[in-house]
């Protein structure tokens, strides 16, 4: 039973355009939620983060939206560009869990030039 | 600044083989985490540790054992492996708050 849903496998955007990867979860304790960006061979990497007292977190062309009655997230980049092709993962914390994360399956995003 | 170094990065072993990953961090932070990555699951927690001598079962323990000894090391030990762990590893790191740093990886082969 995932707990952090990423429903959409694979996402192509058009360079310059907007791409929004989405995320849903399940468990009411979460009060932390990140999203990862991976690229191949390496680990994944800290990308953004909002706390459930937000609704939106924004850095550069990378904004964060939550909506916690629907259990929502989601990640807007905009303009896209090819070097954001990449996989993301959302990821999810509650700060009575030694802070472990729950990861989502990941959403590949690729950005065309 | 290394970060967090996992060793090795790639490893093929035998079905009933054992053997030992190894992850080093440089930052002094307090907890670790082992993940395994496989397609279409994102990454599970295998094990974690809060703390030099603490560790602690995650998602999917069974098959692994873990050793914090000392606290920039964590071990991530196969005693028996079977090919159902076949799969990328991830060691992470983190200070207080959730900014978790991850190592590049082990690709292992279980064949």
């Amino acid at each position: 039973d995932q707990q952090v849903k990423q429903n959409s496998p694979s996402l192509s955007v058009q360079e310059g355009r907007i791409s929004i990867l989405n995320c849903d979860y399940t468990n009411s304790m979460f009060d932390y939620f990140l999203w990862y960006k991976k690229y191949p061979a390496e680990g994944p990497t800290f990308l953004i983060s909002i706390s459930s007292i937000k609704d939106k977190n924004e850095d550069g062309r990378f904004t964060v939206f939550l909506n916690k009655s629907a259990k929502h997230l989601s990640l807007h980049i905009v303009p896209s560009q090819p070097g954001d092709s990449a996989v993301y993962f959302c990821a999810a914390g509650s700060s009575g869990s030694a802070r472990q994360l729950t990861f989502g399956s990941g959403t590949q995003l690729t950005v065309l030039p | 600044n290394a970060g967090v170094t996992q060793t090795p990065k790639f490893r093929v072993l035998k079905t009933g083989q054992s053997m030992t990953l190894l992850c080093a961090q440089d930052m002094n932070h307090e907890y670790m985490y082992w993940y395994r990555q496989d397609p279409g699951m994102g990454l599970r927690l295998i094990h974690y540790s809060v703390g030099e001598g603490t560790t602690a079962k995650g998602e999917v323990p069974d098959g692994y054992n873990v050793s914090r000894l000392k606290k920039q090391n964590f071990l991530l030990g196969l005693e028996s492996a079977a090919p159902s762990q076949t799969s990328v590893y991830f060691c992470a790191s983190r200070p207080n708050g959730y900014g978790y740093t991850f190592g590049s990886g082990t690709r292992l082969t279980v064949v």
